[in-house]
């Protein structure tokens, strides 16, 4: 059983224009999320990530939302850019008082066109 | 820091022979998965150990797979026998104690088994 979706495995936009990518939960015990970007041929890399206390984090180009009542967030870039073309994971976890796995979602790739 | 250090980077083996993967985790880090990475499943966790210690194995897919970590600066993920259901990139990460943003991911093991 899925417990992070990324329901769309692909993602197209044009350059400069905005890419946004959604992951839905199912455990509501989730109370931390994040995105990984990950390169061919190379590990995921931590991009930015949300507590549950918040429904907005920004950094740059990126802004992560949550809609804790829909069990839903959402990744934005903008602008989008060439280097953004990747493929994108959603996690999530839950603070347990010791350990701290993460939950990965199937990934959605992105293609940013010139 | 290196980062993590996954080791071999590529492997092709036959059918029900074993296959050795190993992992390098950054210094200092107490935490240590094993991910699997497929594109029916996304990335899929293994098994994680907390100071050494497997904490949490219930990811292993068969007893045909079995993961140790000796000391806090090595671990290896062992198939054996392979079958060709097995062929996936395989990641390992660490982070230290507290919260999970840290993960850092090594560059992985492809591993094709024919």
């Amino acid at each position: 059983d899925q417990q992070v979706k990324q329901n769309s495995p692909s993602l197209s936009v044009q350059e400069g224009r905005i890419s946004i990518l959604n992951c839905d939960y199912t455990n509501s015990m989730f109370d931390y999320f994040l995105w990984y970007k990950k390169y061919p041929a190379e590990g995921p890399t931590f991009l930015i990530s949300i507590s549950s206390i918040k429904d907005k984090n920004e950094d740059g180009r990126f802004t992560v939302f949550l809609n804790k009542s829909a069990k839903h967030l959402s990744l934005h870039i903008v602008p989008s850019q060439p280097g953004d073309s990747a493929v994108y994971f959603c996690a999530a976890t839950y603070y347990t008082g010791a350990n701290s796995k993460l939950t990965f979602g199937k990934g959605i790739t992105l293609s940013v066109r010139p | 820091d290196a980062g993590v250090i996954q080791s071999p980077r590529h492997e092709v083996t036959e059918m029900g022979q074993e296959v050795t993967l190993r992992c390098k985790p950054i210094s200092g880090h107490d935490y240590l998965f094993w991910y699997r990475q497929t594109m029916m499943r996304g990335l899929e966790l293994l098994i994680y150990f907390n100071n050494n210690v497997p904490i949490d194995d219930s990811g292993m897919p068969e007893d045909r797979f079995s993961a140790k970590m000796p000391n806090a600066s090595f671990s290896t993920l062992k198939i054996q026998p392979s079958e060709p259901r097995d062929s996936a990139v395989y990641f390992c990460a660490s982070t230290s104690s507290g919260w999970s943003y840290g993960y850092t991911f090594g560059s992985g093991t492809r591993l094709t088994v024919v």
